[in-house]
């Protein structure tokens, strides 16, 4: 079936160090959106891409699309002790409305 | 608040009984979606509504669950003679605008606990 994939599945890193997570769809995507999910919460949205080979920066966020439009990843710069929680991406297949998330990166951050 | 909220927040039942659900989506916004999320695991695409209308079922919506949106604005999520398998956090969003450039945003769900 339509999957996304995402990996790692956890990642544990000093505060200061940079963290990176990413996606793999196996069809192409329209657009893939990001969300971040605190624990206990529910899922945020951060951003939207579209366009292949995309790139998008939100403060220490770099997001980016691939060219094949199959593959995303979300770089933090120097994680802080807020950036924790699960970060998900999700994939737009045909413009139908349905997102089919990945199943998501936690990011835990040692002060 | 304008966001999306939904009733209960929590919700203990025991195997076998029928639970409801309420989304209130935020007021403009005329699509409607349910998701289901288990531990460690991203949302699952339940069904959608555009407006009143329930555009499309996800095959993990067996027919023992219900959702209706009767006047485009609330929606009910019912799951009858529940199973444990049914544990999960239940995730309503909504949004607007074209496919493919909207924002989906999400309430806090409800958490149904099935013993």
């Amino acid at each position: 079936g339509q999957q996304v994939m995402q990996i790692p599945q956890y990642q544990h890193v000093q505060e200061g160090e940079d963290f990176t997570t990413y996606c793999n769809s196996s069809t192409t995507l329209s657009n893939i959106q990001w969300y971040k999910q605190r624990p206990g919460g529910h899922p945020v949205f951060l951003i939207q891409l579209v366009k292949s080979g995309e790139v998008k920066k939100q403060k220490r966020l770099t997001f980016q699309f691939g060219e094949a439009k199959k593959n995303s990843s979300l770089h933090i710069t120097a994680t802080q002790t807020t950036d924790v929680g699960t970060y998900f991406c999700a994939g737009d297949l045909d413009s139908s409305y349905k997102l089919i998330f990945g199943s998501g990166t936690r990011l835990l951050v040692r002060p | 608040d304008t966001g999306v909220s939904q009733d209960p927040r929590h919700k203990i039942t025991k195997r076998g009984q029928n639970v409801t659900f309420r989304c209130d989506p935020i007021s403009e916004h005329n699509r409607l979606y349910w998701y289901r999320q288990t531990l460690g695991q991203g949302p699952e695409f339940l069904t959608y509504f555009q407006n009143e209308a329930q555009l499309e079922k996800s095959r993990l919506l067996s027919d023992r669950f219900s959702a209706e949106r009767p006047k485009g604005s609330f929606s009910t999520l019912e799951i009858q003679r529940t199973e444990q398998g049914d544990s999960a956090m239940y995730l309503c969003a909504s949004s607007e605008g074209l496919a493919g450039v909207e924002t989906q945003y999400f309430g806090p769900g409800t958490r149904l606990l099935v013993l």
